[in-house]
């Protein structure tokens, strides 16, 4: 099946830096979906692309979709303390219910 | 904002020992989902269900597990003879069916602890 492998795995930066977490696939993707995970939470859905080269914002969030269809970033500007937690991407192949999640990284902000 | 809750929150077992895990997805959701969590690990897919049957299981989803609507409002998860390797957090999740495509509304878990 499709893997989507994530990077980094663990990222600790500064209340107030930027933060970025990648998604990449050896295979086209029909979709990308975000979700976050709080501490000892369980997965909130973010988000969904679905174009190549799409970008949407929700506020302090950019979440963009490779032209190639193969990637995907979520990128955090001035990162807040209640930005903590683990930020999953997630592919729902066409045809199919399931929902496939990557690997995660774990943003920690230190204040 | 519409809720799916799981029960309960926390179940101990014995090893061998039967469990059920129950949910109640959000009530015009059509779809619905378990997945499993080991702690500090991915989200995995365990099994999808909709319109009264299976459509989808992962390789985890062995003869040792089943799924239930029995009522039309409840979703369950057994496992008939619990494993040590089966302790994990489970969520429910569901889906609404239309012209968008929403993503999954997970509920808050139940955790597993087989001893």
């Amino acid at each position: 099946g499709q893997q989507v492998m994530q990077i980094p795995q663990y990222q600790h930066v500064q209340e107030g830096e930027d933060f970025t977490t990648y998604c990449n696939s050896s295979t086209t993707l029909s979709n990308i979906q975000w979700y976050k995970q709080r501490p000892g939470g369980h997965p909130v859905f973010l988000i969904q692309l679905v174009k190549s080269g799409e970008v949407k914002k929700q506020k302090r969030l950019t979440f963009q979709f490779g032209e190639a269809k193969k990637n995907s970033s979520l990128h955090i500007t001035a990162t807040q303390t209640t930005d903590v937690g683990t930020y999953f991407c997630a592919h729902r192949p066409g045809g199919y219910q399931k929902v496939t999640f990557g690997t995660g990284t774990k943003l920690q902000v230190i204040p | 904002e519409p809720e799916v809750t799981q029960t309960p929150s926390h179940q101990v077992t014995q090893m061998g020992q039967e469990v059920i895990l129950r949910c109640v997805p959000i009530s015009n959701h059509l779809y619905f989902y378990w997945y499993r969590q080991i702690l500090g690990q991915k989200v995995e897919f365990l099994v999808s269900f909709y319109n009264n049957e299976i459509s989808e299981k992962s390789e985890i989803f062995d003869d040792q597990f089943s799924v239930e609507r029995p009522d039309g409002s409840n979703f369950t998860l057994k496992i008939r003879s619990t494993k040590l390797e089966d302790s994990a957090m489970y969520f429910c999740a569901s889906r609404y069916s239309g012209t968008k495509n929403y993503g999954y509304t997970f509920g808050s878990g139940t955790r597993l602890t087989v001893v």
